[in-house]
């Protein structure tokens, strides 16, 4: 099955800086690849994602980057604000058929004002 | 993006009595629905995939007679947890696929606190 690695699983930065989460999957027949936050009690929100016919796609601050050759995607965030500060969690899979993704173990970002 | 619903939002019960959990899609069908439990400071654990008029599947280590799924429409999914012990204490997410555009959307959680 699909197993996805995501670093760091903490990452602190001072509010302004960039931040930029990893994530590596094994199967290469993963081809859709969603980025969640979520804040302490509350639901994982989609912020982002990618699918694998694509390299990179941004929203105002927030990009994901995929290298399907390396089976590697990340997410970044520019301009850090201390509301971006919660749990992220990637995840993979393939957008067909059964549908079920695989999830990262998370990254805690905390951004310091 | 697409809504889902969890109810109750958060639970206590005595070890030994069964709680449902109700997961609705409120503005799509769902043909497939998700159960995640989650622990502190952890990421979701995929208990079972819940399929619309068949049986749920299962992820290996998760009891199906402790967690009976029912998805009898294609807006709701149920989570029962039997007999429930103090070890059940947990916060149990449901998740639901919408076909169009095809993404994943999560309800609140139910936290779940055996006594």
């Amino acid at each position: 099955g699909e197993n996805v690695e995501q670093h760091p699983s903490t990452l602190s930065v001072q509010e302004g800086d960039s931040a930029v989460i990893k994530c590596t999957y094994s199967d290469s027949a993963s081809n859709y690849f969603p980025w969640y936050k979520q804040e302490l009690g509350k639901r994982p929100q989609l912020i982002i994602d990618i699918r694998s016919n694509v390299g990179e796609k941004k929203d105002q601050r927030i990009a994901v980057t995929l290298n399907k050759t390396a089976k590697h995607f990340s997410l970044h965030i520019t301009e850090t604000q201390p509301e971006d500060s919660a749990v992220y969690f990637c995840a993979a899979s393939w957008n067909g058929g059964s549908y079920i993704p695989t999830f990262g173990r998370g990254t805690s970002l905390i951004v310091h004002p | 993006g697409a809504v889902v619903s969890q109810h109750p939002s958060w639970v206590i019960c005595k070890s030994g009595t069964s709680v449902k959990i109700e997961c609705r899609s409120l503005d799509f069908q769902a043909t497939t629905m998700f159960w995640y439990r989650q622990f502190p400071k952890q990421s979701l654990m995929l208990m079972a995939t819940s399929n619309e008029g068949s049986k749920a599947t299962y992820e290996q280590g998760v009891e199906k007679d402790k967690f009976l799924i029912n998805h009898a429409s294609l807006t709701l999914s149920t989570l029962t947890v039997t007999s429930a012990h103090p070890e059940d204490s947990s916060f149990y997410i449901c998740s639901a696929r919408d076909p169009n555009p095809g993404e994943q959307f999560f309800g609140p959680g139910t936290r779940l606190t055996v006594l």
